[in-house]
């Protein structure tokens, strides 16, 4: 099957620029989304990027999806305590915009 | 965004009973809802699809008559865990969507003791 791949823990320093990778199959893929999970909560929609994008910048995201290699990461600027959580890359799969999960980056910002 | 509430966030059964699990869309009319599970320290997997007015669909490997899904309106979309059992002690998190925009519920954390 298809899978969608991500590297699991990121420890970063407040303030600094952390940055969050992850890997997709699925070329016809047309949305790729980027999900936060803070400790026992659903999942916050933080962006997505269209597939026909290189880059998408929304505040301190910014999200590059590099289609070729089917590689989409996420980028946080200054990041902030609150950034501490799991975040999800996910891919729109098919016709019914059912999601695929990646397995999550657990990032947890240092003070 | 969207505002989803899903209840209860957290519930306690014992073995055998049935939980219903409430989805409602507040602010838009959501085409499909999808029913996620998440066990600790992993991804979601989705469990069933369901357009409303319309049956489920369910992935391999998840029992229909075990997760029964309602989705009568636009709006509201139930998964009931019948007979539960303490392997289905988990995460469900429901995410109804509209075009492609996919939001989430804060999740049900179900323990079956």
């Amino acid at each position: 099957g298809e899978d969608v791949e991500q590297s699991l823990f990121l420890s970063v320093r407040e303030g600094d620029s952390s940055v969050i990778n992850c890997t997709y199959t699925d070329s016809s893929s047309t949305y790729l989304y980027w999900y936060k999970q803070e400790p026992g909560a659903g999942l916050q929609l933080l962006t997505y990027i269209f597939s026909n994008m290189d880059m998408k910048q929304d505040q301190r995201l910014t999200v590059l999806l590099n289609k070729k290699d089917k590689h989409l990461s996420l980028r946080i600027a200054d990041t902030q305590t609150g950034d501490s959580a799991i975040y999800f890359c996910a891919e729109r799969k098919g016709g019914n915009n059912r999601l695929a999960f990646g397995k999550g980056n657990q990032v947890v910002v240092i003070p | 965004g969207a505002v989803v509430s899903q209840h209860p966030s957290r519930v306690i059964c014992k073995s055998g009973t049935s939980v219903k699990i409430e989805c409602r869309s507040l602010d838009f009319q959501a085409t499909t809802m999808f029913w996620y599970r998440q066990f600790p320290k992993q991804s979601l997997m989705l469990m069933a699809t369901s357009n409303e007015g319309s049956k489920a669909t369910y992935e391999q490997g998840v029992e229909k008559d075990k997760f029964l899904i309602n989705h009568a309106s636009l709006t509201l979309s139930t998964l009931t865990v019948t007979s539960a059992h303490p392997e289905d002690s988990s995460f469900y998190i429901c995410s109804p969507t509209w075009g492609y925009e996919a939001f989430f519920g804060q999740g049900t954390r179900l323990t079956v003791v």
